[in-house]
């Protein structure tokens, strides 16, 4: 694998279920970041990691839950989501905070 | 606050040139991106500005005035699969948050 991956690609959950969305960095990058992409809204920063330590926690709702075991890895925790919170939830990893390098994205519905 | 305006929508036809304006208004300014979105796919970086002035890329340019909030992503050469969204972002004074405008959704025809 290369780059940025993310998953799972589609995810469609109820508002009381718990899923976790997961991403992989296979460039040494040491920040990771959390965007959320809704229809006709500019892309949204959630939560920065640098060197595995939360530096950046946007007024995110506590229903997500961010969590960084490593800096290869980053995951996005889900529970009791709306149905507002369904976009495109995009992962991305920098150098230092250079250009950031984003993956394909997990595709969220919530019913 | 922040604030980033991009214009909604563009179309051009093969061949063509086209420039994307981008402004803003931010509490600090450390550097402004372009970034390249197809429908569907993940963005993908193009450009960097932190001092004024253009930065060729091929048929890409960018340039940036940072004393008028302004910036614009030159394409050269249009071709069928430029039609994409460009998205325009400040990296804001600490250096840790890009801060993105809603893109440009730009349309090539033949």
């Amino acid at each position: 694998e290369t780059g940025v991956t993310q998953t799972p690609r589609h995810l469609v959950m109820g508002m009381t279920n718990k899923k976790s969305l997961k991403c992989e960095q296979h460039l040494g990058h040491n920040a990771m970041y959390w965007y959320k992409q809704s229809a006709k809204k500019p892309l949204e920063l959630m939560f920065v990691y640098s060197l595995e330590e939360r530096v950046e926690n946007n007024s995110v709702p506590s229903r997500f839950s961010p969590e960084c075991p490593n800096s290869s890895h980053l995951f996005l925790h889900l529970h009791t989501l709306q149905p507002e919170d369904s976009a495109l939830y995009l992962c991305a990893s920098s150098h230092g905070y250079n250009e950031q390098f984003f993956g394909p994205g997990t595709r969220l519905t919530v019913l | 606050g922040q604030n980033i305006d991009q214009p909604t929508e563009m179309t051009a036809t093969e061949g063509a040139i086209v420039q994307i304006n981008c402004t803003y208004q931010t509490s600090g300014f450390n550097g402004l991106f372009w970034y390249q979105q197809h429908a569907g796919e993940a963005p993908t970086f193009l450009s960097y500005n932190v001092l004024d002035g253009l930065e060729e890329k091929g048929r890409f340019s960018s340039f940036l005035s940072r004393s008028k909030g302004y910036s614009y992503l030159l394409l050269k050469e249009l071709q069928m699969k430029d039609s994409a969204s460009y998205l325009c972002a400040v990296r804001d004074q600490a250096g840790t948050a890009l801060i993105f405008g809603k893109g440009t959704t730009l349309s090539v025809s033949s």
